[in-house]
């Protein structure tokens, strides 16, 4: 069975731009979240989606936006990049949306220049 | 609101036990969890434990909770150097899949 797909896996924007990251869940998942790890920040919940809605919201200004698909594939978006948005922004697929078993993808690097 | 905290680094010997320990707030807890990151990867869950159990095992892997303390452990027995990496204790709030991470601790196996 293949893993969390993220895509892409590097990239490199600069201030003002906007990005948007995409997340394909393992087949049967229909519970997909989104993590944004630093160095300062560590792991801090973004979202979390479940059969295309939004159950849970982080504590994240609004330029950061998210979306599930009916395939379960789920986008986030962010918008109006500053510096500070540099990070690896992680993926999570579950079977079950109430029992916190994520199966992580390997992330998206992105670097604000 | 909820935190989790963990000791930042530990080192040992090649087939001692390791314990790694994490300390949470959230009173509401219902699973607590141990995952683990290694270099470039994502993360990878470990084992998990229910709130009103207080261990749990699995194969090497050692799970102490203390709900009255609010204390989490993971003992690793007869560390091995592909042991080595990030671990991560997360506790899940009541509803949903949102889980509060501590900061990680650093194991270094030295051979």
């Amino acid at each position: 069975k293949a893993g969390v797909t993220q895509t892409p896996r590097y990239l490199i924007k600069t201030r003002g731009q906007q990005v948007t990251l995409s997340c394909s869940p393992i087949s049967g998942h229909r519970s997909v979240s989104w993590y944004q790890q630093t160095p300062g920040q560590g792991l801090q919940f973004l979202f979390e989606y479940f059969s295309e809605t939004q159950r849970n919201k982080g504590n994240f200004p609004g330029r950061f936006s998210g979306r599930q698909f009916s395939n379960s594939r789920s986008e986030m978006n962010v918008s109006t990049l500053e510096l500070g948005d540099s990070a690896l922004y992680l993926c999570a697929s579950s079977p079950d949306p109430n029992t916190g078993e994520l199966f992580f993808g390997e992330g998206s690097r992105l670097t604000v220049l | 609101g909820e935190d989790v905290e963990q000791s930042l680094f530990l080192s040992v010997r090649e087939g001692d036990s390791s314990v790694i320990n994490c300390t949470y707030t959230d009173s509401s807890s219902t699973y607590l969890y141990w995952y683990k990151q290694e270099p470039g990867a994502g993360l990878q869950l470990l084992t998990y434990i229910f709130s009103n159990m207080d261990m749990k095992q699995d194969q090497r892997l050692t799970v102490l909770l203390n709900k009255k303390d609010k204390h989490l452990s993971l003992r690793i027995a007869d560390t091995q150097t592909g042991d080595s990496a990030i671990y991560f204790c997360a506790d899940r709030l009541a509803y949903g899949n949102k889980l509060v991470f501590g900061a990680g601790t650093i194991l270094r196996v030295k051979s």
